[in-house]
């Protein structure tokens, strides 16, 4: 089973509706973030968390939100989605209480495919 | 965040090696040179990071220069399974971010 999974793993959608995307992992890391990309582009972070109750906003977090239920468990949602938020989103998720060298080495899921239509 | 500087693209033959080398002119003391791979239609996958000396894993071989302000991942032999798009990343120590650029696609000719 994979470490980092996300689900759905491909939607389609309507201008204006919500939308939510999930991640789990069971590699009991305590860091999880979510990035989006675009064709031809890199990913860009759209928030992290550090944990449960710290929760910050990364360099595209306009129209969208998070939700950190668990350890295990971080949600992105889209409360009304647009047609340019049309893109690639993957979870990541990093233990730096593991990581020594605090280099913060990301583990991704095999990433959610959203059309906004 | 530092910035880094990769071609767009290389080439290289199956089971020959391959240099993608990467520029960092800006590198700090305290950052560390991570690279990572994206497969087609996969999530980005980590390769191998470093901060002054050579390091060598499983994958593959990361070589810094002296000053720091470049590097070069080497594929020992590359096989067509390393077609992917390649990142050069630099991080802070306990950074929270990975600061992603476009990267640079290696295509592996059988």
């Amino acid at each position: 089973d994979a470490d980092v999974t996300q689900t759905p793993r491909n939607r389609i959608t309507k201008t204006g509706k919500r939308i939510m995307l999930e991640c789990s992992q069971t590699k009991g890391h305590d860091r999880m973030y979510w990035y989006r990309q675009d064709p031809g582009l890199g990913l860009r972070l759209i928030y992290y968390s550090f944990d449960v109750k710290d929760i910050n906003k990364g360099e595209i977090s306009d129209g969208y939100s998070v939700s950190r239920q668990a350890q295990a468990k971080f949600s992105l949602s889209l409360e009304s989605a647009i047609p340019n938020q049309t893109a690639l989103y993957f979870c990541a998720t990093s233990d730096l209480r593991a990581d020594r060298v605090r280099t913060d080495t990301q583990y991704f899921g095999p990433g959610t495919r959203l059309t906004v239509l | 965040d530092a910035k880094t500087t990769q071609p767009n693209s290389m080439e290289s033959n199956e089971e020959e090696p391959v240099h993608l080398p990467c520029n960092h002119s800006t590198i700090s003391g305290t950052d560390y040179i991570h690279w990572y791979r994206q497969l087609p239609s996969q999530g980005p996958e980590y390769v191998i990071h470093g901060l002054t000396s050579n390091v060598n894993n499983r994958m593959a071989s990361l070589a810094i220069a002296e000053d720091r302000k470049s590097s070069t991942l080497i594929l020992h032999r590359a096989t067509l399974r390393d077609a992917a798009v390649y990142y050069c990343i630099l991080t802070q120590g306990g950074s929270e971010k990975l600061v992603f650029g476009k990267g640079m696609k290696l295509t592996v000719n059988p």
